[in-house]
């Protein structure tokens, strides 16, 4: 089984400062890791994934995210925000053997951007 | 990326009565949907998995005769709330995927229940 902590629940920042969402897992078998965006009354976007390869990952939107297996963390970042940037963030994990195929979600993060 | 939507995007009933939510994929084939609720503020909580064709996996908790989950073609798969009640009343999100990369896992808007 695997789980995924997300310790903030809310992080407020101004426009153009540099943001970091916390994302930890626990499990115990290897995992492919992923951040997803929800606006409002909206479904989940995602926005990068942890596959392999490269522990640094872009995605859209400005965002990256490093995977750092010996901390098992995957947090999010990006080095300047904006207004439309406010939305809630999960921190979500599949399993990478066999076939399972549902994911694991944190509770979110609410990133609030202000002026 | 893939175009999933969902119908209704809100819906308000009565007490007791039932509801069906519709979950496509409107440009790929999903060989498999998911059913997740929300609640205010919580993460998504996965109610089952459902492959085309055959009976939905459900989660532990989760009563497969109040929520019934049809997937029987590869671009449609219904989620029927059965005798409603308020607490009922959530955010219902439905992603497809292909077996092939279950990786790519495509989320529709999401549907607004309100039981009264």
């Amino acid at each position: 089984a695997q789980s995924v902590t997300q310790l903030d629940s809310q992080v407020p920042v101004f426009e153009e400062a540099p943001v970091e969402l916390r994302c930890n897992y626990s499990s115990s078998v290897s995992v492919y890791l992923f951040w997803y965006v929800q606006y409002p009354n909206q479904g989940l976007q995602l926005l990068l994934k942890y596959l392999s390869g490269s522990t640094l990952v872009k995605g859209i939107n400005g965002f990256e995210a490093e995977f750092n297996k010996s901390q098992t963390s995957f947090h999010l970042r990006k080095p300047s925000v904006h207004i439309s940037d406010t939305a809630e963030y999960f921190c979500a994990v599949r399993q990478s053997t066999g076939t399972a195929s549902k994911l694991t979600f944190g509770t979110g993060t609410r990133l609030q951007v202000t002026l | 990326g893939a175009v999933v939507s969902q119908h209704p995007s809100r819906v308000i009933c009565k007490s007791g009565t039932s509801v069906k939510i519709e979950c496509r994929s409107l440009d790929f084939q999903a060989t498999t949907m998911f059913w997740y609720r929300q609640f205010p503020k919580k993460s998504l909580m996965l109610m089952a998995t459902s492959n085309e064709g055959s009976k939905a996996t459900y989660e532990q908790g989760v009563e497969k005769d109040k929520f019934l989950i049809n997937h029987a073609s590869l671009t449609l798969s219904t989620l029927t709330v059965t005798s409603a009640h308020p607490e009922d009343s959530s955010f219902y999100i439905c992603s497809a995927a292909h077996w092939s990369s279950y990786n790519e896992q495509f989320f529709g808007p999401g549907t607004r229940l309100t039981v009264l």
